[in-house]
Formats: structure tokens, C-alpha cells, sequence
């Protein structure tokens, strides 16, 4: 079985101030994992995906988070927070189903407010 | 490619009724997933087909819920008898590629208020 931790439900910053969401996973065997994030009356948004390709995963928006296997840790960062980056943000491990399928195991999620 | 979209976007009923949602995924992704999420909480796995057939339905999926992929193109999630607990947002999603590595599609989702 697998989960993920996102250790904080809300995260405030400043805008033009870097952005830490924290997430930490728990996996019987090389996971996958992802960020999603959710803006209100939104779908969920793909921001990154690890896919032991690279530990530091490039996203969209200039997010980028980095595979730390000896941590148990995929943090979420981002060098200068805009407004528009306020959301709910997603840690997510991916699992094969017994039916074949993926299924995912979403965190608690991050709230994230960027004020001015 | 227009997404996946999902309808109603809102649906409000009275405990007892019967409710049906539709998903109507990504065209040629042969994945579909559903998951529901509480205020608060992170979206939680409930059921999967692969085309036309359910391979997998969480614990969470009581007998009182029913998914259905009839043509391997849009599903239909019903929920009969709703309760209060039924209350929340309902998430479709869809994948092409079996890869664990792939991304799932999500579609805005269904909000279910049961008064």
C-alpha cells in the first residue's frame, strides 16, 4: 500500500517570495508520484509528475519538485510565488489496482495563499 | 481534444432520491476513473473500467452507488437512496496509456448536496 503526507494544510506567502509545499510518501516499492493542483471551480491541473527519469522534476508554471529517496520526501517548490498561484495543491502516489489500473492516492492537500 | 466534461456541474436532492452523474472522458482514452472528495480532503479512489468492463471498485463504493461504461465511451455513476454522508464533489478523470506513469485527465467534477 501506498500514501502521501502533505505535512502543512495552508501555506501563506508574499508574492515574488519562494514557495516550500511539503509532502512526504510512504511506498512498498519505487513510486510514482505527482503534484496536482486545484483552483477553485477548476478540474485538478497536472503540475509535475516523477518519473525516475530525473530526481528534480521540472513542472508547469515553474514549479519544480525533487525525488529524495533516502527522505521519503517529493517537496514542491517554486522560486517567486505570483498571485495566480494561489490554490489548493496535491501530492499524489500513483499504485497498480488489482485491476490493472492506476490508481491514485491523493494527500490531504495544501492550501496556498500568496499575498501581496 | 475538449477534455473530459462532466454533468451536471451541481446537483441538489433530498435524501431518498436517486441521482445519476455522466462523465464523458477524453475520446480514445480507454481509462476512466472516478473518485469522490469531501470538504477538506483530497479525491479518493471509488471504481475503474478499462473500455466497457469494471476492474475495480474501493470499499468506499457502497451497494447504494453503480457505475456503468456502456460502449467504452462515457460512464454514468448512480447513487439511489442518497444519504447526507453522500454530500460532496465528484470526480471523473481519464487516461489513454496504462503506464503507471501516466497522467490522469480530470474533469471539473459534480458537486452532489443531499439536504
Amino acid at each position: 500500500a501506498q500514501s502521501v503526507t502533505q505535512l502543512d494544510s495552508h501555506v501563506s506567502v508574499s508574492e515574488g517570495t519562494p514557495v516550500l509545499l511539503r509532502c512526504n510518501y510512504s511506498s512498498s516499492y519505487s513510486p510514482s508520484l505527482f503534484w496536482y493542483v486545484q483552483h477553485p471551480n477548476k478540474g485538478l491541473q497536472l503540475l509535475l509528475k516523477y518519473t525516475s527519469a530525473a530526481t528534480l522534476v521540472k513542472g508547469i508554471n515553474g514549479f519544480e519538485a525533487e525525488f529524495k529517496k533516502s527522505e521519503t520526501s517529493f517537496h514542491l517548490t517554486k522560486p517567486s510565488a505570483h498571485m495566480s498561484d494561489a490554490a489548493e495543491y496535491f501530492c499524489v502516489v500513483s499504485g497498480r489496482g488489482t485491476g490493472g489500473g492506476n490508481k491514485l492516492t491523493f494527500g490531504t492537500g495544501t492550501q496556498l495563499k500568496v499575498e501581496l | 481534444d475538449t477534455g473530459v466534461s462532466q454533468n451536471p456541474r451541481h446537483k441538489i436532492t433530498k435524501r431518498g432520491q436517486n441521482v445519476t452523474f455522466r462523465c464523458d472522458p477524453i475520446s480514445e482514452h480507454n481509462r476512466l476513473y472516478w473518485y469522490r472528495q469531501t470538504l477538506g480532503q483530497g479525491p479518493e479512489f471509488l471504481t475503474y473500467f478499462q473500455n466497457e468492463a469494471q476492474l475495480e471498485k474501493s470499499r468506499l463504493l457502497s451497494d447504494r452507488f453503480s457505475a456503468e461504461r456502456p460502449k467504452g465511451s462515457f460512464s454514468t455513476l448512480e447513487i439511489q437512496r442518497t444519504e447526507q454522508g453522500d454530500s460532496a464533489m465528484y470526480l471523473c478523470a481519464s487516461s489513454l496509456d496504462p503506464g503507471v506513469y501516466n497522467e490522469q485527465f480530470f474533469g471539473p467534477g459534480t458537486r452532489l448536496t443531499v439536504l
